[in-house]
């Protein structure tokens, strides 16, 4: 099992161009999260999708967009990106939104100049 | 958005000390409290997930305490090692949400 995958790892974009993190897991989880790490900032969660077919805001959803696209895949759009969005990513996948264990995926680097 | 911290925020031992740490989350609508352990340039790796007020978890020389009245939950590592250099980060989950702290950065000198 690879878990929870993360693709790309590192990406740069220039200020306005837009780009698609993808994430998916094979452990047949029904919730999956987005988060993005900050210096200082611990993790705050983006968007998450509680089971196939549902996403809902976070913390800080602003400037970003997600799809569900199935059970295995979750993904997150930067429609145009801005000098605050550079972060480092992660997705996560549990069981059962809320009380279980979340797995995680190896992060994205994003860098927007 | 409910607020959970940790401290310290960060803690410099020497090899063979044993060591604890804090995370205090609101005592009400508690779900579960998590424990994750995350080292530099990785991804979070979860440890103990408990629910029950008195839980007590142990893996190997990590424990973990919990207490929901009050809202509080104690780490401990037993003859801290180098490898268990890392940040350690708390989870509080409520309802349909899960609150990360900011984490205690361990650093272990040989």
């Amino acid at each position: 099992n690879a878990g929870v995958t993360q693709t790309p790892k590192f990406q740069v974009l220039k200020t306005g161009q837009s780009m698609t993190l993808q994430c998916a897991q094979d452990m047949n989880h029904n919730s999956m999260y987005w988060y993005r790490q900050d210096p200082g900032m611990g993790l705050r969660l983006i968007y998450y999708s509680a089971s196939e077919g549902t996403t809902d805001k976070g913390e800080v959803p602003n400037g970003y967009n997600v799809s569900r696209l199935n059970k295995r895949e979750f993904s997150l759009r930067l429609e145009s990106a801005a000098p605050s969005q550079t972060s480092v990513y992660f997705c996560a996948s549990s069981t059962q939104q809320g009380r279980e264990t979340q797995y995680f995926g190896p992060g994205t680097r994003l860098l927007v100049l | 958005i409910l607020n959970v911290e940790q401290s310290p925020q960060s803690l410099h031992v020497q090899e063979g000390d044993s060591t604890n740490f804090t995370c205090s989350f609101p005592s009400s609508n508690f779900y579960a409290l998590h424990w994750y352990r995350w080292e530099t340039a990785k991804s979070p790796e979860a440890l103990f997930v408990m629910t029950l007020n008195g839980d007590e978890k142990k893996k190997g020389r990590i424990s973990a305490t919990l207490n929901t009245k009050e809202g509080y939950s104690y780490l401990y590592i037993k003859g801290s090692q180098p490898e268990d250099s890392a940040t350690y980060l708390c989870a509080f989950s409520y309802g349909q949400n899960f609150v990360f702290g900011p984490g205690t950065r361990l650093s272990v000198l040989p």
